[in-house]
């Protein structure tokens, strides 16, 4: 997997718009990139998946420029519940057998 | 659809005791499997992963090892525990040909006095 660099924390309030950039330099242009979401004592889970210009769901939205070089994690309308640890990935489609490692992650707490 | 089941989903050991934590993946073949350790406020490490039965890989030298019986079963181990194998651990999967999409199962919270 490409290696990632994310803040290691952020603050923001309710009702805001939260932004999480996640730098890859060296993404290949075969990798996609993965953003998980984790609430204390629970495992990851997958928030959003893209490969470039812009994803949309229900959660969040991810905004990848031309270059790839890193993505941004946009989370609209922030509430207590959204404070977790959020993680970036980057990693090949065709995935083999390549390890799955996280990094530290960013730590995002929403306060009221 | 795809479920991973983890147990115990807590266990509180002394010293020295041995650990056996099992974890089991539903509606997929041939999944690689992960195992985690995420100490108090901090990241996911990285203990063993496995890409099919009998094969282990082990990322951090220590007291604990793994095993894959069977296709969908991964089970961590340990002779004698220490007390700095406190920590929650996260069993994952995957497979081959997605993204890093990975899911993972309950935790297991275990506690070494």
């Amino acid at each position: 997997l490409a290696k990632t660099t994310q803040p290691i924390s952020m603050d923001s309030y309710e009702g805001q718009e939260v932004n999480i950039t996640c730098s890859h330099n060296n993404i290949a242009t075969n990798d996609y990139i993965t953003w998980y979401q984790q609430f204390p004592s629970q495992g990851p889970r997958f928030i959003i998946q893209g490969y470039k210009t812009k994803v949309t769901n229900e959660v969040a939205s991810l905004f990848i420029p031309a270059d790839r070089k890193s993505s941004t994690l946009s989370l609209p309308r922030v509430s207590l519940s959204d404070t977790a640890v959020y993680y970036c990935l980057v990693g090949p489609s065709n995935f083999g057998n390549e390890k799955l490692t996280f990094g530290t992650g960013t730590r995002l707490t929403i306060i009221p | 659809s795809q479920t991973i089941h983890q147990w115990p989903a807590t266990l509180v050991q002394p010293v020295g005791s041995p650990l056996s934590l099992e974890c089991t993946v539903e509606g997929t073949s041939n999944p690689n499997l992960y195992w985690y350790r995420q100490a108090a406020g901090r990241g996911l490490q990285l203990l063993f992963y496995s890409v099919g039965i009998g094969q282990i890989s082990s990322e951090v030298p220590q007291n604990l090892s793994a095993s894959r019986p069977q296709d969908r079963q991964f089970i961590l181990s340990s002779k004698k525990l220490l007390l700095s194998d406190s920590g929650f651990y996260l069993c994952a999967w995957n497979v081959n040909g997605q993204a890093p999409l990975a899911f993972f199962g309950p935790g297991t919270r275990l506690t070494v006095l």
